[in-house]
């Protein structure tokens, strides 16, 4: 499995501001990932974070809105730019170990006000 | 097309009742990996099991139990004997293997009452 801390488990912020959020694995891994998951929904997947290189989006979503960093092969922090109330979901990291099992992150509840 | 179809989208039992929650894929990959998560109210999400596609054996662990059948791209998993605690939103997944993504379903939110 994998051992993986996200920060903050939660907050409540205002319109038009930004929020970073961390994800902490507990090993090197190559590829993590970035979802939402909006009040009732499934998981949305944002983008993929590798190392030493640009993150990758999906389909409607922008690097402007949600910049992600990627310094080490433990650490990425996702943030949430210029928030609107749509904004209000959760955030989960994940990683994938050598066996394709997907492991995530606790998630980071966020409600913008 | 790659998708999970998860066709319940609520169910309510009463505790000790089994219940089974429903996964269809669609895939046109001849190797793929299937995955079941819960997600209690928390929030977090708990890997269940991983299936491989060329392992049809059906699985047990505990009170949960997964029937794979490749010849109906199904992959449902069981609850025997059902507990309060297992009141959560259960998601079925597809792996991709070429862009290491999961596919998700859009969950099953099971509800057991005492």
């Amino acid at each position: 499995s994998a051992v993986i801390s996200q920060k903050p488990s939660r907050d409540i912020c205002q319109r038009g501001t930004s929020l970073t959020i961390q994800c902490q694995v507990d090993s090197q891994v190559t590829m993590m990932f970035w979802y939402r998951q909006q009040p009732g929904q499934s998981l949305t997947l944002i983008a993929t974070a590798n190392q030493g290189s640009e993150a990758t989006y999906e389909s409607g979503f922008v690097i402007d809105k949600f910049p992600i960093s990627r310094p080490n092969l433990t650490f990425s922090t996702l943030t949430v730019s210029n928030m609107s109330p749509e904004d209000s979901s959760i955030y989960l990291c994940s990683v994938v170990r050598d066996n394709y099992e997907q492991y995530f992150g606790p998630g980071t509840r966020l409600t913008v006000t | 097309a790659q998708k999970v179809t998860q066709a319940q989208t609520e169910i309510s039992v009463v505790e000790k009742e089994d219940v089974t929650l429903d996964c269809v894929y669609e895939t046109r990959d001849t190797t793929y990996y299937l995955f079941w998560y819960k997600q209690p109210p928390s929030g977090e999400l708990v890997f269940l099991i991983r299936r491989n596609s060329f392992d049809e054996q059906n699985e047990i662990s505990g009170r949960y139990s997964w029937n794979f059948q490749k010849s109906t791209s199904s992959f449902n998993f069981t609850i025997t004997a059902s507990q309060v605690v297992d009141s959560a939103v259960y998601f079925c997944a597809l792996f991709q293997r070429d862009t290491d993504k999961l596919i998700f379903g859009t969950g099953t939110r099971l509800q057991v009452f005492p």
